[in-house]
């Protein structure tokens, strides 16, 4: 089965521009969540969508939105960049089971450098 | 005090030694953890989860819980040079769908 799937792999932006960011998650799965994750740092949470709803939103600015369409696959958008920004940018995926989400998996990441 | 802490590291291991990394967390009502392993320049990998107070085994991991002290462990048997790599511990956080990470721990196996 194939895992979870984001593109662009690398992307690097000169500051005031936009990005978006896509991911598709492991079939089956309807709950997606995105992270930032800088160098030397773990992954902070930023999004997690289920069901096309925004379900959790973490510490960062209205700069960054998102949005979860009918096939479950989700992009994250990030307006005005700023050298901040670049970092990696991860999508995770879980089910959603007795109630609770399940363990999630991640994507092989979006490499964003803002020059 | 930050959510979720583990010594940065680098630690560093003999090869075939036992491997022990360690996190605390600072939610009491935190009822999910997990361990992920990341190697340079890619995503992490989910490794183990814990749910329940205890000892938790698979193949060479081990995952050990203690809720009252609000710490987890991670113990590697027999390491070797591919389990070089960052660790990262993660809760899920009570009453919020996000996992908090913390910084992770640098392993190194040497051979």
């Amino acid at each position: 089965d194939a895992g979870v799937t984001q593109s662009p792999t690398h992307l690097i932006k000169t500051r005031g521009q936009q990005v978006t960011l896509r991911c598709s998650p492991i079939s089956g799965h309807k709950s997606v969540s995105w992270y930032q994750q800088v160098l030397g740092q773990g992954p902070q949470f930023i999004f997690q969508y289920y069901e096309k709803e925004e379900r959790g939103r973490g510490n960062f600015p209205d700069r960054f939105s998102a949005r979860q369409f009918p096939n479950y696959s989700s992009e994250l958008n990030v307006n005005a960049l700023l050298l901040g920004d670049s970092a990696l940018y991860l999508c995770a995926s879980s089910s959603y089971s007795g109630g609770a989400y399940n363990e999630q998996f991640f994507g092989p990441g979006t490499r964003l450098t803002v020059l | 005090q930050k959510e979720v802490e583990q010594n940065s590291g680098p630690l560093s291991v003999p090869e075939g030694a036992i491997a022990s990394l360690n996190c605390t967390y600072s939610d009491r009502g935190s009822q999910s953890f997990f361990w992920y392993r990341q190697y340079s320049g890619k995503s992490p990998e989910l490794i183990m989860s814990i749910y329940s107070n205890g000892d938790k085994e698979d193949g060479r991991f081990t995952a050990q819980l203690n809720k009252a002290s609000q710490y987890v462990s991670l113990l590697i048997r027999d390491s070797q040079p591919s389990d070089s790599a960052t660790y990262l511990c993660a809760v899920k956080i009570a009453g919020a769908q996000k996992l908090v990470f913390g910084q992770g721990t640098r392993l190194t196996i040497n051979p």
